[in-house]
């Protein structure tokens, strides 16, 4: 099984409604983070969470919420979709002992809004 | 101006060459990692560089710090090889990404 699981791996949706993309971990990894993926452009920090009660906003958190319900757990929730936030998401989580360390990402979540 | 480029964003190779891609970046960095991506969109970690050079089979990676600059080489391609490769830096709290660089290997 994967160390990082996102779920689902595929959504397709329509304008308005609410999206909600979970992620869980057995890494016992104390950050976790959500980014994007555009065509063309690099990944961009969406959220990320140093621990249970620690959320922070990343470069682009408009229009998307979080919930980190347990320490392996970090929901990435869309209250209203729009079609510009088609695109691949991923989880990651890495080790709060190594600052610069290692991120391991989860498969992807490519969601489509219509 | 994206704080980490790469070069070339698209590279067809045949076979059995010499690979490099190329990263340059503008913050201060503390490491800096080299990941693939595959087709079905997955993302490892292949190198985390902090200065010098690491090797691990075919795969090369290199980093000067005073130019800000790392290149990661690809010895005697294979078809395998094709994934998009991404170059990105820790800064603060948050890893920057580059735009990726999709490698073609063709038989």
């Amino acid at each position: 099984d994967a160390d990082v699981t996102q779920t689902p791996r595929n959504r397709i949706t329509k304008t308005g409604k609410r999206i909600m993309l979970e992620c869980s971990q057995t890494k016992g990894h104390d950050r976790m983070y959500w980014y994007r993926q555009d065509p063309g452009l690099g990944l961009r920090l969406i959220y990320y969470s140093f621990d249970v009660k620690d959320i922070n906003k990343g470069e682009i958190s408009d229009g998307y919420s979080v919930s980190r319900q347990a320490q392996a757990k970090f929901s990435l929730s869309l209250e209203s979709a729009i079609p510009n936030q088609t695109a691949l998401y991923f989880c990651a989580t890495s080790d709060l002992r190594t600052a610069t360390g290692e991120l391991f990402f989860g498969e992807g979540s490519r969601l489509t809004v219509l | 101006k994206n704080e980490v480029e790469q070069s070339p964003q698209n590279l067809t190779a045949q076979e059995g060459e010499f690979i490099t891609i190329n990263c340059s970046y503008s913050v201060g960095i503390s490491a800096l990692h080299w990941l693939q991506q595959h087709p079905g969109g997955g993302i490892v970690s292949l190198f985390m560089l902090s200065s010098g050079k690491k090797k691990h089979g075919r795969l090369i990676a290199t980093i000067n710090i005073q130019e800000k600059h790392s290149s990661l080489h690809i010895t005697a391609s294979h078809p395998r090889d094709s994934a998009v490769y991404i170059c990105a830096v820790w800064d603060n709290n948050d890893m920057r990404f580059g735009a990726g660089t999709r490698l073609t290997v063709k038989p």
